[in-house]
């Protein structure tokens, strides 16, 4: 049973460039977050998505981010026009249905993101 | 406003002894505690969890304590092996709400 998978490892942009970072959650799994990690500091939600639905954004920034799980494909985190304050590590997680509300999140390897 | 903090960026034990790990939270309304381990350039993993209603589980070499009156939780690895060197996060959430909110991690290195 693979893993979670997040694509591309290492991503490298200019800034005012378009950064976007891929996941494809485990197998059976429906429910998609985004977290940030800045250099020395620990994970930061970002977004709780199921397919086709932003179920929390509350930890988004209100602008030039925006994220997208569709029904069909990886689930999108999509940065525009970045900054150097962007770069960062940024990891998928995924979860089964929630049966029980504490169902366990898995994580992916992340997507380090530089902004030059 | 950091609502979980581990206040001990590092900790060094010898092969085969005790590792504590320390996790302090703010936030009453948070009801489960989760413990992940990260190696560099990997993500993170699950150990081990807890829920408010327990104060202990125990899962092998590694027990998580609740101590919801002071707020605090802590992991206990027995026996440590080199191999459990590592960044260690503790995160919590609250039923009906599926973010997790993470401290700020606490390195671990044990040495043989």
């Amino acid at each position: 049973n693979a893993g979670v998978m997040q694509n591309p490892r290492h991503l490298v942009r200019r800034r005012g460039q378009e950064a976007r970072l891929r996941c494809s959650p485990m197998k059976g799994h429906s429910h998609v977050y985004w977290y940030r990690q800045l250099p020395e500091e620990g994970l930061k939600f970002m977004v709780y998505l199921q397919k086709e639905n932003i179920i929390d954004e509350s930890g988004m920034p209100k602008e030039r981010f925006s994220a997208e799980f569709p029904k069909e494909g990886p689930s999108i985190l999509r940065i525009q026009q970045v900054v150097r304050g962007d770069s960062a590590a940024y990891f998928c997680a995924s979860s089964p249905d929630l049966t029980f509300s504490t169902d366990t999140q898995y994580f992916g390897p992340g997507t380090r993101l530089t902004v030059l | 406003d950091q609502q979980v903090k581990q206040n001990s960026p590092s900790l060094s034990v010898q092969e085969g002894r005790i590792s504590i790990l320390n996790c302090d939270y703010t936030n009453s309304m948070f009801d489960y505690f989760l413990w992940y381990k990260k190696y560099p350039a990997e993500g993170p993993t699950f150990l081990i969890s807890i829920s408010s209603i327990k104060d202990k589980n125990e899962d092998g070499r590694f027990t998580v304590f609740l101590n919801k009156s002071a707020k605090h939780l802590s992991l206990h690895i027995v026996p440590s092996q080199p191999g459990d060197s590592a960044v260690y996060f503790c995160a919590a959430s609250t039923t009906g709400f599926q973010k997790l909110v993470f401290g700020t991690g606490t390195r671990l290195l044990v040495s043989p």
